[in-house]
């Protein structure tokens, strides 16, 4: 079974603090993602790595970076965390075939709360 | 740029109840769809994927089909038990094989 473990469930930082969400996947995927999930709006993808050092944007990348220096750790950081980005943040992992029967594999998710 | 629509919203039904769950989508270039179940403060399970060139996929009492053209899925689930209540989210993978695209996602609960 694909494991995809985030580091945290909850997570509490005051605006201005720089914040490190942590990624890791089990299955030597090719691909990994960041999204963002709120009321409303449902998952929103913020950036996603499809190798080693390599990094797209995705829909909002505003206010946040990544950083991916292991295949099976991808990392997303919130260089001056704001109360805007209070929110659940769900990383996720694919084979990276791009075949039509590529999925990808959720991770529980973190709840961050930016006060 | 692809948008999905899921319809209802939220969705209240009485135990042992066949329902409906409805996934519209505007661009039909697609690689796949997929039905995903979350649970309240959770993450994604995916529960079924349906294939571009596919028509339906059956897993146990769920039924997803897919009409490409018409850019509609549903999703069918038989005899609801309490333990189906979730929020269920469609999604469709396009840009390279790389990009899901979720919809909002509708709200179930099922009742005793």
């Amino acid at each position: 079974d694909v494991k995809v473990t985030q580091s945290s469930r909850y997570l509490v930082k005051r605006t201005g603090e720089k914040v490190f969400l942590e990624c890791v996947q089990d299955m030597d995927h090719e691909n990994m993602f960041w999204y963002r999930q709120d009321p409303g709006l449902g998952l929103r993808l913020i950036y996603f790595s499809y190798d080693v050092k390599m990094k797209e944007k995705g829909d909002i990348p505003e206010g946040y970076s990544v950083s991916r220096e292991k295949k099976e750790r991808f990392s997303l950081i919130l260089e001056s965390a704001s109360t805007n980005q209070t929110s659940m943040y769900l990383c996720a992992s694919s084979f990276g075939g791009a075949g039509p029967g590529d999925t990808q594999y959720f991770g529980p998710g973190t709840r961050l709360t930016v006060l | 740029k692809q948008e999905v629509t899921q319809i209802p919203a939220a969705l209240s039904v009485p135990e042992g109840e066949n329902l409906v769950l409805n996934c519209s989508f505007t661009d039909s270039a697609i690689y796949n769809l997929q039905w995903f179940r979350q649970d309240p403060g959770k993450g994604l399970t995916s529960l079924l994927l349906i294939q571009s060139s596919q028509r339906e996929q059956t897993s146990g009492r769920l039924n997803a089909s897919l009409d490409k053209s018409s850019g509609r899925s549903t999703l069918y689930i038989a005899a609801s038990q309490p333990g189906d209540s979730a929020t269920y989210l469609c999604a469709v993978l396009t840009g390279g094989g790389n990009k899901l695209t979720f919809g909002t996602g509708t709200q179930l609960k099922v009742e005793l």
